[in-house]
């Protein structure tokens, strides 16, 4: 079984402060995602990362895909309030599979406290 | 339609009764996937359609979950005699590609929170 370990599960920060989560596994992956979900909606794709090493910047957000496609990181500058919500990682190709089955973490909860 | 539809979005049954929750995928999306979420937790695999045909059905935790999509579009998903247990929120996700490496990821209905009483 291919598991991702999120963490922090838990991230309670004051507005304007920076941030990282992490996404780790021993399992290679074909490419990453990053979503976000706010609670009573399903999640929301932000970013799939698919080469190793590769960076993808999205205005405050900056994803990072390790060399080894084992590993990943998002990093919020200067959080705003409206960045509260719950950060999912989700690895692609799990179990061998070709059609894109996804494996996720299991989710930070971020609050960004005005 | 514009997204993923799902209902009814909330279910409440009595221990013992069926269920069935619809999904609604972006219309000629090919692929089509139910997850399972816990309170808190990350979605977990239950199940994928590629049109009408159920490729994996790997994640259903019990022969009490069935899943079909009789005619390549809309999906169902049935649990018989519910158990506390299976409260949760079921996702449905489909994507336009029919194999290969789901680079632009998915687009998630906003869920079915079902509540076993």
């Amino acid at each position: 079984t291919q598991l991702l370990e999120q963490s922090p599960q838990f991230l309670s920060i004051q507005e304007g402060e920076n941030l990282t989560v992490y996404c780790n596994s021993s399992s290679v992956f074909s490419s990453l995602q990053w979503y976000r979900q706010e609670p009573g909606e399903g999640p929301v794709l932000l970013v799939t990362v698919v080469t190793g090493g590769e960076v993808k910047k999205l205005k405050r957000l900056t994803f990072q895909f390790g060399d080894a496609r084992k590993d990943s990181s998002l990093h919020i500058t200067a959080a705003q309030p409206g960045d509260t919500g719950l950060y999912l990682c989700a690895g692609d190709n799990s179990g061998g599979t070709s059609y894109g089955k996804l494996t996720f973490g299991q989710g930070t909860i971020l609050t960004v406290h005005p | 339609g514009a997204g993923v539809s799902q209902s009814p979005r909330y279910k409440v049954a009595k221990r013992g009764q069926d269920v069935a929750l619809r999904c609604d995928p972006i219309s000629g999306h090919v692929s089509l996937f139910w997850y399972q979420q816990a309170l808190g937790q990350g979605p977990e695999f239950l199940t994928y359609f590629q049109n009408e045909a159920q490729l994996d059905k790997s994640g259903l935790p019990s022969d009490r979950f069935f899943a079909e999509r009789p005619e390549g579009s809309v999906s169902t998903l049935k649990i018989q005699r519910t158990q506390q247990e299976d409260s949760a929120v079921y996702l449905c996700a489909s994507s336009l590609q029919s194999g290969g490496r789901s680079n632009y990821g998915y687009t998630f209905g906003s869920g079915t929170r079902l509540t076993v009483v």
